[in-house]
């Protein structure tokens, strides 16, 4: 099955730095790469996602990268803010369709 | 707006017990999944299932069963508990027509003495 690996599992910030999160994958057939965001005490709830037929999106502060070639993709948080502060997952789709194979997390901390 | 619920959100149990964990969708979801999420290794998958009555082996199946008798209820099932089966239990649903978001429950705090 697929497997996803994510860097750092930890990363401090000052309010307004960039922070960037990387994830790797195995499966060459893999499509579909959410991100999810869970901040203590609550569930995951996803953030941002990417498809293979695109390098990159954006959604307002955030914003995903692709690199299909390498097996790599990323997620990249401008001006960020401590409500940015929380465990970030990234995952991969794999070969069996509809689930998910996620990496083991990143605790975010963004000190004002 | 999906809603998953959990039937509790923090469960004490003792040595050797059986537990039941439920999980209900209201947004007619085709899969179910059952998380286990322990510090510094993530979400790993239990078990899931694509329909009524059908379930897969996640990537640690050992020691849980399974049981979706409805499409909108999965439960989760510890056969004799024991107390490395502590943990943070979470349920997530999504659409089967294509790879979909999935929308996770509250989670439930298992701690097993």
């Amino acid at each position: 099955g697929e497997n996803v690996e994510q860097h750092p599992s930890t990363l401090s910030v000052q309010e307004g730095d960039s922070a960037v999160i990387k994830c790797t994958y195995s499966d060459s057939a893999s499509n579909y790469f959410p991100w999810y965001k869970q901040e203590l005490g609550k569930r995951p709830q996803l953030i941002i996602d990417i498809r293979s037929n695109v390098g990159e999106k954006k959604d307002q502060r955030i914003a995903v990268t692709l690199n299909k070639t390498a097996k790599h993709f990323s997620l990249h948080i401008t001006e960020t803010q401590p409500e940015d502060s929380a465990v970030y997952f990234c995952a991969g789709e794999g070969s069996t369709l509809g689930r998910l194979y996620f990496g083991r997390g990143t605790q975010l901390t963004v000190w004002p | 707006d999906v809603k998953v619920t959990q039937s509790s959100r923090y469960l004490v149990k003792r040595t050797g017990e059986k537990v039941f964990l439920e999980c209900v969708q209201d947004m007619d979801h085709e899969n179910m999944f059952w998380y286990r999420q322990d510090p510094g290794l993530g979400l790993r998958l239990i078990y899931f299932s694509y329909d009524v009555k059908m379930k897969e082996k996640g990537d640690i199946p050992e020691g849980y069963s399974v049981s979706r008798e409805k499409k909108e209820r999965f439960s989760l099932i510890l056969e004799s508990a024991s107390t490395n089966q502590t943990s943070m239990y979470l349920c997530a649903s999504s659409l089967l027509a294509d790879t979909d978001t999935q929308y996770f429950g509250p989670g439930t705090r298992l701690t097993v003495l």
